[in-house]
């Protein structure tokens, strides 16, 4: 596709639900990874794949959440019994290459606003 | 982790020239820095990259300085829509974004 694209673009959920969220990268991106953001706050790194593989899943901030991407190409970032400071937007990236190489440039998404009530 | 530090906010009117310095002290060898603007309720965009000394593209200029422990944007003539919110980053994809500079262009 032409950008990143993310869904849903707003989510509101209860408290305890569980919740997907959707990422389709750039076509031919290998790279892909979750940011997540708290209001007014920088982006906090959640997972990385290169290809369908995770190798770094450190910034994930609990076992309730999960990552999957499937045939190199689109991503869910699933999140169980979501909790109130689950509430921010979740962002997605892709790119050509991956980290520390030379098309190290990220493309982001418009994210996935997470409301949990 | 990468850290890099930046103004919190910066304030200027259209046409004139913004600078935005970033220190990144423990920057390695091998490490790029880029720039990213963000506007509200839309994902960070690629602005700049660079490695060393100057690298200017159609939208910026990136000064980095030998010991590439900072980095300055320059942001020729701004204009309303350039109010945004600045990230500067190395390290790659664990890059801590932080808060970033928060401009804001007055008529």
């Amino acid at each position: 596709g032409a950008g990143v694209s993310q869904s849903p673009s707003n989510k509101v959920t209860e408290k305890g639900k569980d919740v997907e969220l959707r990422c389709d990268p750039i076509s031919g991106h290998t790279a892909l990874y979750w940011y997540r953001q708290s209001l007014g706050q920088g982006l906090e790194f959640l997972i990385y794949f290169q290809g369908n593989s995770a190798p770094d899943k450190s910034g994930l901030p609990s076992d309730r959440f999960s990552a999957e991407r499937t045939g190199g190409s689109v991503s869910t970032l699933t999140i169980q019994r979501t909790q109130q400071e689950d509430s921010a937007v979740y962002l997605c990236a892709s790119s050509l290459g991956g980290p520390r190489s030379l098309d190290e440039k990220l493309f982001f998404g418009s994210g996935t606003q997470l409301s949990v009530l | 982790l990468a850290k890099t530090t930046q103004p919190i906010s910066m304030d200027s009117y259209e046409g004139q020239e913004v600078n935005i310095t970033c220190s990144h002290n423990n920057i390695a060898t091998n490490d790029y820095i880029t720039w990213y603007q963000q506007f509200p309720s839309q994902g960070p965009r690629f602005i700049i990259q660079g490695y060393k000394t100057k690298v200017t593209n159609e939208v910026a200029s990136l000064f980095i300085p030998a010991d590439r422990k900072s980095s300055t944007l320059s942001l020729p003539r701004v204009s309303l829509s350039d109010t945004a919110v600045y990230y500067c980053l190395f390290g790659g994809f664990k890059t801590i974004f932080g808060a970033g500079t928060r401009l804001f262009v007055k008529a």
